[in-house]
């Protein structure tokens, strides 16, 4: 079993949906939980970073973590044709340990 | 801007050669990585080091080699036994330092394209 499970989709939604994506992980011993966009040609840049079970809104953009059931989300509201690009998540714990699921292209149609 | 330089943007090698990719952080971080992605594939972990003047293997670790003499710089050395050399190339850094703004957060550059002819 993957550390990081994450479906590559696409996924294609139209402007202004509601986007979700999630990922699941196997070892309880990570700490910190990331999102990053990336678009074609480009290296990833993060857009969310939560460490604790819960929810943490910025904008647009809310992600969600649940340790118990080792369950990530990402949900983009109002979704925009700029919002197109691949997501990937992102998981560390102690000694600088990371693990990444594989990315999941979003296309947001207008 | 504090942030992470790779170079250069796009490299193409002959067959046989050896090819030398840059990296250059200046957020003070002390683990550095260096990513391979391809299609399909997500990012798969060549080499990584946590301080200087150590670094240990990833999973994809042949036909690379990599060193780290200072901090700021980790330079990756995609050798003549890479079969596959191919692929877009990505180079990481965090820091577990609780009172950076960065700390904990892994930052990555803009990537490196090789491709061989």
């Amino acid at each position: 079993q993957k550390e990081v499970e994450q479906d590559p989709g696409p996924l294609s939604v139209p402007e202004g949906a509601i986007v979700s994506l999630n990922c699941t992980y196997s070892n309880s011993a990570f700490q910190y939980f990331m999102w990053y966009r990336q678009y074609s040609r480009k290296g990833p840049e993060l857009l969310m970073y939560t460490y604790s079970s819960g929810n943490k809104e910025d904008g647009r953009f809310t992600a969600q973590v649940d340790k118990s059931s080792k369950y990530i989300s990402l949900f983009i509201r109002d979704s925009q044709p700029s919002d197109s690009a691949t997501y990937l998540c992102a998981m560390r714990y102690g000694n600088n340990r990371l693990a990444f699921g594989k990315g999941n292209q979003v296309v947001v149609i207008p | 801007d504090g942030g992470i330089t790779q170079s250069p943007k796009y490299l193409f090698r002959k067959e046989g050669q050896n090819v030398t990719l840059s990296c250059e952080q200046n957020l003070n971080h002390d683990a550095m990585y260096w990513y391979r992605q391809d299609p399909g594939q997500g990012l798969r972990l060549i080499y990584y080091s946590q301080i200087v003047n150590d670094f240990q293997k990833g999973d994809i670790a042949e036909g690379y080699s990599v060193s780290r003499e200072k901090k700021e710089s980790f330079p990756l050395t995609v050798t003549s036994a890479q079969k596959n050399p191919t692929a877009f190339y990505l180079c990481a850094s965090t820091s577990p330092g609780i009172r950076s703004p960065s700390g904990n957060t892994i930052y990555f550059g803009e990537g490196s394209w090789l491709t061989v002819v």
